[in-house]
């Protein structure tokens, strides 16, 4: 079994529309990380959590939202979609005081 | 602030040749050094580390880099290149529990 997991993989919404995408995983880690992935840019940072009640802004959490439900789950939700958020996003975690991260397998986001 | 550059979005090896992916950084710490490696449609995975200690790192797959603090370089090597190698390679500094990735370098491998 994948030891960090993401829902939807794949997920096509229409611009004002909210979603959400969801993140678990089973490392145990207290370190939880929202990326977002675009042709030429490489991974950005949109949010992250050292912690349940630990919630940090990334480079990019501008029309971006987060909730840590428990250590093991990690959400990030669009409130109002728009095509400009149209990315693969990527879920990691990392051990505490561990640089190493290790990534989920994408959530590819279109929005028309 | 950290920072890293990727020099070349693309490269293209024929199989069989040397792998030489560069990666230049910055960092205001002692920095951690990453390289991811990205399979179509797959997330990333990790390649090799530097921490501490010994400079030449080795990976999985046949990789290794070099960490050069004079020259603020942290190149990825393969002797011999193979069709599976065919990917997209990202660099990243860490600190602070935090990672910053270059814009990636697509490695195609030539028959």
């Amino acid at each position: 079994d994948a030891d960090v997991t993401q829902t939807p993989r794949n997920r096509i919404t229409k611009t004002g529309k909210r979603i959400m995408l969801e993140c678990s995983q089973t490392k145990g880690h207290d370190r939880m990380y929202w990326y977002r992935q675009d042709p030429g840019l490489g991974l950005r940072l949109i949010y992250y959590s050292f912690d349940v009640k630990d919630i940090n802004k990334g480079e990019i959490s501008d029309g971006y939202s987060v909730s840590r439900q428990a250590q093991a789950k990690f959400s990030l939700s669009l409130e109002s979609a728009i095509p400009n958020q149209t990315a693969l996003y990527f879920c990691a975690t990392s051990a505490q005081f561990q640089e190493t991260q290790y990534f989920g397998p994408g959530t590819r986001l279109l929005v028309l | 602030a950290q920072s890293v550059t990727q020099l070349g979005s693309h490269v293209s090896v024929s199989e069989g040749a040397l792998v030489l992916l560069r990666c230049n950084y910055s960092s205001s710490v002692p920095p951690y050094l990453f390289w991811y490696v990205q399979y179509p449609n797959q997330g990333l995975q990790l390649l090799l580390k530097y921490t501490t200690g010994a400079t030449l790192v080795k990976g999985i797959n046949g990789f290794e880099a070099e960490f050069k603090k004079s020259e603020t370089s942290f190149h990825l090597t393969k002797p011999s290149a193979h069709m599976s190698d065919a990917a997209e390679y990202f660099c990243a500094v860490g600190g602070n529990e935090k990672l910053t990735f270059g814009t990636g370098t697509r490695l195609t491998i030539i028959p």
